[in-house]
């Protein structure tokens, strides 16, 4: 099946540097990937939907120029997080779709636990 | 806009037990629905999705959902639980690929 990787999936740094976090479709193509964050007792919050060829779309409230992303291939996209800070410290999730119409389906990674001290 | 609320936080149950997890969604136009499955340590699983057609959908592992738009509702149901069911749900809409999540609801299986 389709499996989707994230690269680390454990990050520890201190506040004020940067974090990449990278998300790899294994065994298909995508041209759209989206980042979730997801605090401890709640539930994954989209970020951005990351668009190779093309600039990241941000949802509300989420500062384009503090999580970079970046989708330079149709198996990449990385989601930079810069200077860091403790607020920041979340689980981030990725997603890409696959399939195309009614069946395509979501399939996440397994997620990058980021702790900023 | 979009949202989903999960009515229970924890669901306990005992093993070979039935159980029920509650969602309720809301929006402004068609969506699709789906149900993950979260493992301690792994990323969402898909379990079943409803896009149109029959109101019932059957998934992976036994677990099943009906949808119901007068409602707007889409629980899910497994007639008989196992301690490997033990996990967090959670519910989803989406419409143009991007989902709204639910808060979640922990299942603890016990034998």
């Amino acid at each position: 099946g389709a499996v989707v990787s994230q690269h680390p999936s454990w990050v520890i740094c201190k506040s004020g540097t940067s974090v990449k976090i990278e998300c790899r479709s294994l065994d298909f193509q995508a041209t759209t990937m989206f980042w979730y964050r997801q605090f401890p007792k709640q539930s994954l919050m989209l970020m951005a939907t990351s668009n190779e060829g093309s600039k990241a779309t941000y949802e509300q409230g989420v500062e384009k120029d503090k999580f970079l992303i970046n989708h330079a291939s149709l198996t990449l996209s990385t989601l930079t997080v810069t200077s860091a800070h403790p607020e920041d410290s979340s689980f981030y999730i990725c997603s890409a779709p696959r399939g195309g119409g009614s069946q395509e389906t979501q399939y996440f990674g397994p997620g990058t636990r980021l702790l900023v001290l | 806009a979009q949202s989903v609320t999960q009515l229970d936080s924890q669901v306990p149950v005992f093993e070979e037990a039935p159980v029920e997890l509650r969602c309720n969604y809301s929006s402004s136009v068609s969506v699709y629905l789906f149900w993950y499955v979260q493992y301690p340590n792994q990323g969402l699983q898909l379990l079943l999705k409803y896009l149109s057609g029959s109101t019932l959908v059957k998934g992976i592992n036994g677990f099943e959902a009906e949808f119901n738009k007068s409602q707007t509702s889409f629980h899910l149901r497994k007639p008989s639980v196992h301690i490997s069911d033990t996990a967090e749900y959670f519910c989803a809409v989406g419409n143009d690929y991007k989902l709204s999540f639910g808060a979640g609801t922990t299942v603890t299986v016990r034998a």
